[in-house]
């Protein structure tokens, strides 16, 4: 099956950091990405789609020059929370959405805390 | 607007059978993902229905009714492992997912 690998799986770094999440798909290329966050008990929050080569579309509420996502190619997107703050805390996770279905391939999660 | 609706919270007995419901109303439908997630991990991909009518796999069954804008996820001889929450989500006409809250199954001995 689509394999997505993110890195790093847990991130620690002190409030006004800056902290770059990768997300690959390993054995296919992702034509769209999606970025999620989910704080503990509640559900997935959708962040933002980015198609490769092109800019993210970000969800209502999610702060585009916080949040900086880039997919450069057709199997890396990046998401770099700049200036963190404790808030910021959270699991982020990236799914990958090949060009032969509509299922999305989830990556194991990044887990942020920023102290 | 766009709802999805499953229950918070279930708990069933370790070999039994449980039926997690879930009502969607979105713009557009493009077919009724189940993925399970366990605690502090991503979510993992269980089923796809577009068409109406059930889809078996191994212990676990999933059903779509369009019409009725209704599917249920079966769990079939519930073993410990089976612990976790199930994430109901709509494919939208945007192909978007939109994503149920979640229902956390307890399984008890």
């Amino acid at each position: 099956g689509a394999v997505v690998s993110q890195h790093p799986s847990r991130v620690i770094c002190k409030s006004g950091t800056s902290v770059k999440i990768e997300c690959r798909s390993l054995d296919f290329q992702a034509t769209t990405m999606f970025w999620y966050r989910q704080f503990p008990k509640q559900s997935l929050m959708l962040m933002a789609t980015s198609n490769e080569g092109s800019k993210a579309t970000y969800e209502q509420g999610v702060e585009k020059d916080k949040f900086l996502i880039n997919h450069a190619s057709l199997t890396l997107s990046t998401l770099t929370v700049t200036s963190a703050h404790p808030e910021d805390s959270s699991f982020y996770i990236c799914s990958a959405r090949g060009q032969k279905d509509y299922e999305q391939y989830f990556g194991p999660g990044t887990r942020l805390t920023v102290t | 607007g766009q709802n999805i609706d499953q229950p918070t919270e279930m708990t069933a007995t370790e070999g039994a059978i449980v039926q997690i419901n879930c009502t969607y109303q979105t713009s557009g439908f493009n077919g009724l993902f189940w993925y399970q997630q366990h605690a502090g991990e991503a979510p993992t991909f269980l089923s796809y229905n577009v068409l109406d009518g059930l889809e078996e796999k191994g212990r676990f069954s999933s059903f779509l009714s369009r019409s009725k804008g209704y599917s249920y996820l079966l769990l079939k001889e519930l073993q410990m492992k089976d612990s976790a929450s199930y994430l109901c989500a709509s494919l939208d006409s945007n192909y978007q997912l939109i994503w149920g809250a979640g229902t956390k199954l307890i399984i008890k001995p």
